[in-house]
């Protein structure tokens, strides 16, 4: 089945700083998800996105629809440890469902 | 509090037996849905439900059946036909076609 690419795969940061990540599609999407997954438990919803060039924050959290309906971004400021975690966006190919990308893993160096 | 309930944590599965992973949630969500998780790889849809008694098939519904007799409740079957059952199983709900999707904490299924 299709999936999203996600980029990076995985991160190692220094506490305080900035984290970008980004997702793209080869569909265009009309609705763009970030998610948070802990280990050992399911993935939490941390932003929507439902308009093209939409940004919402959500605390220290901010996304953006791309202009092109094909991508999405993730920002995180000032990273804590309890940023750890993989972070996956999500959209919906079709009318029924969405698709999963393979995941940003981050880790937080104090 | 509302919200999606997964039970057991943790299942262990015999060779050629069959396994139910229950979900049941309590948002008065239409759709459900059940996807499979490998070690460091995405989210892939095993099957999902639209409404009561009504279900269809995800990209891997090979090895798996499910029901939907309760708005409630989406129990999902890993049948002794589903050679690589060891996974993390996670059920998600949401309120109407392409809402986002809420999760429960999963099911880790590892094989004796």
């Amino acid at each position: 089945g299709q999936q999203l690419n996600q980029s990076p795969q995985s991160m190692f940061i220094q506490e305080g700083e900035d984290v970008s990540m980004n997702c793209t599609s080869s569909s265009i999407f009309n609705t763009w998800l970030w998610y948070k997954q802990d280990p050992g438990e399911g993935p939490v919803l941390l932003i929507a996105l439902y308009k093209a060039g939409e940004l919402t924050s959500n605390g220290r959290l901010t996304a953006q629809f791309g202009i092109t309906r094909k991508d999405s971004f993730l920002n995180i400021s000032a990273s804590i440890p309890s940023d750890v975690g993989i972070y996956f966006c999500a959209g919906p190919p079709g009318t029924y469902k969405y698709i999963f990308g393979t995941g940003t893993r981050l880790k937080v160096l104090a | 509090d509302g919200g999606i309930t997964q039970s057991p944590k943790y299942l262990f599965r015999k060779e050629g037996q069959n396994v139910t992973l229950s979900c049941e949630q309590n948002l008065n969500h239409d759709a459900m849905y059940w996807y499979r998780q490998d070690p460091g790889q995405g989210l892939r849809l095993i099957y999902y439900s639209q409404i009561v008694n009504d279900f269809q098939k995800g990209d891997i519904a090979e090895g798996y059946s499910v029901s939907r007799e309760k708005k409630e409740s989406f129990p999902l079957t890993v049948t002794s036909a589903q050679k690589n059952p060891t996974a993390f199983y996670l059920c998600a709900s949401s309120g109407a076609r392409l809402q986002p999707q809420h999760f429960g904490d999963g099911t880790r299924l590892s094989i004796l």
